[in-house]
């Protein structure tokens, strides 16, 4: 049950675009569609902002978007604001019915 | 409103027992299959174990099978984690998560505040 690999760090200026990759095997990210990303602000409980690759669900700002290819699964936020600073976690459903959480990303708008 | 409200936590001795409790409300608690995700301070998301909706399929992670137990009560809305011959490496901060959908392969969608596990002499 290895973690799935995040940079463990990213940033950007307001308005401007990133993407964070997690990086997995074809025992999790790549062989299944149920990789999710989930923002957690300091001292908060986690909140999900993809999930099924790809889906964002209802509240969800369209800014924040999601894609796999292989075995790397990617989150972009686009129009970057300052609210989006938080630590950003992906999470896949592996081959032994288990899950595996990325190690995790910083994320800091400049 | 879908609330998930964790308890239990607490200062125990290596080796000792703690039982974590979860008590849901605002969803039809016995249709979902419900998770524990800890958190160790200054760290990042650990799941721990997956429990189905009818409590008939449990799931661990390596780090705590053998010593760890899910359970559920769906008549009381109310989550379980047994833990017992706990280490240094399980301080943590526990939190329950409901599972999306009606599997157990789906994502997180709520999540309760946490309740805090130190394991200390």
């Amino acid at each position: 049950q290895s973690a799935l690999t995040q940079p463990a760090s990213v940033s950007g200026s307001p308005g401007q675009s990133i993407t964070i990759s997690c990086t997995g095997t074809s025992s999790d990210v790549g062989g299944y569609n149920y990789v999710s990303w989930y923002q957690q602000h300091p001292g908060k409980a986690p909140k999900v902002m993809i999930y099924d690759v790809s889906n964002r669900p209802s509240g969800v700002s369209n800014r924040f978007s999601g894609s796999k290819s292989g075995n790397t699964a990617s989150l972009t936020i686009s129009g970057l604001q300052a609210e989006d600073e938080a630590d950003y976690y992906c999470s896949s459903h592996t081959s032994s019915s288990t899950r595996v959480f990325g190690g995790g990303t910083k994320l800091t708008v400049l | 409103e879908v609330q998930l409200l964790d308890s239990g936590g607490g200062l125990v001795q290596p080796g000792g027992s703690l039982r974590l409790s979860c008590a849901a409300s605002g969803f039809t608690f016995s249709s979902y299959a419900m998770s524990w995700v800890r958190q160790a301070p200054g760290k990042g998301l650990e799941w721990v174990s997956t429990i189905s909706s009818s409590g008939g399929g449990t799931y661990y992670a390596d780090s705590v099978k053998g010593r760890f137990t899910i359970s559920r009560d769906n008549s009381k809305n109310t989550l379980y984690l047994q833990m017992n011959s706990l280490r240094a490496e399980d301080t943590a901060l526990y939190y329950c998560a409901k599972i999306r959908g009606s599997g157990s392969l789906g994502d997180f969608d709520y999540w309760g505040q946490g309740t805090l596990v130190t394991v200390s002499s």
